[in-house]
């Protein structure tokens, strides 16, 4: 099983600064790596896939980055509506694992 | 817009039964597989089961395998996950999504608590 390592487990950011997000596999996933925010009581909300594609409706200030075993989430200037948990996934080798998780939280 | 509506999630005693239900909308059915995924109180996200657009072929996790079955029907617009011998780690809330690789939640989660 690949083994998904987020970092760090709690970034805090003020409004409008940038964020960058870590997630690291085990073994190559080639592009095979999706990222999701979920907020507080909410389903989790696909933001990338294939390391880098934003997914319909997303805003472009989330870009996605990296491949094989190396994948970095950034959001360029944060908005209140941005405070949320950020998990990635990996989709290349079955089970499908996802990250423990990186908390966003207002500094 | 699309939508899905996960239904079923209840208190059930270790060794139970319960059957989950996700009602979709707003897209074709038929052209997507389907997926379970469940997140245990606090907890990350773990793919439990998808199964294909017919139906035909299935994925279980390990932790659930020969205890869980996951099914469609095309016709009714629904994906269904048959729970049983039900454990106190399969408490979580459970989501349907659309997909199987790169996963498209859209409801709002079902809780299954498994409890004596």
């Amino acid at each position: 099983e690949i083994v998904m390592t987020q970092s760090p487990a709690t970034l805090s950011v003020s409004p409008g600064e940038r964020a960058i997000l870590s997630c690291r596999a085990s073994q190559s996933v080639s592009s095979n790596l999706a990222w999701y925010q979920q907020k507080p009581g909410q389903a989790p909300r696909l933001l990338i896939y294939g390391a880098s594609t934003r997914a319909t409706g997303i805003p472009a200030r989330f870009s996605g980055s990296g491949s094989g075993t190396e994948f970095t989430l950034t959001i360029s200037s944060l908005q209140s509506e941005d405070f949320a948990v950020y998990y990635c996934q990996q989709y290349n080798n079955r089970p499908w694992t996802f990250g423990q998780g990186t908390k966003v939280e207002i500094k | 817009q699309v939508q899905l509506v996960e239904s079923g999630g209840d208190l059930v005693k270790p060794g139970g039964s319960l059957r989950l239900s996700c009602a979709a909308s707003g897209f074709t059915f038929s052209d997507f597989y389907m997926s379970w995924i469940r997140q245990a109180p606090g907890k990350g996200l773990e793919c439990v089961s998808d199964i294909s657009k017919s139906g035909d072929t299935t994925y279980y996790a390990d932790s659930v395998g020969g205890r869980f079955t996951i099914s469609r029907d095309n016709d009714k617009k629904s994906l269904y996950l048959q729970m049983n011998s039900l454990r106190a780690e399969d408490t979580a809330v459970y989501y349907c999504a659309r997909g199987h690789t790169i996963l498209d939640f859209r409801g709002q989660g079902t809780l299954v608590t498994v409890s004596s």
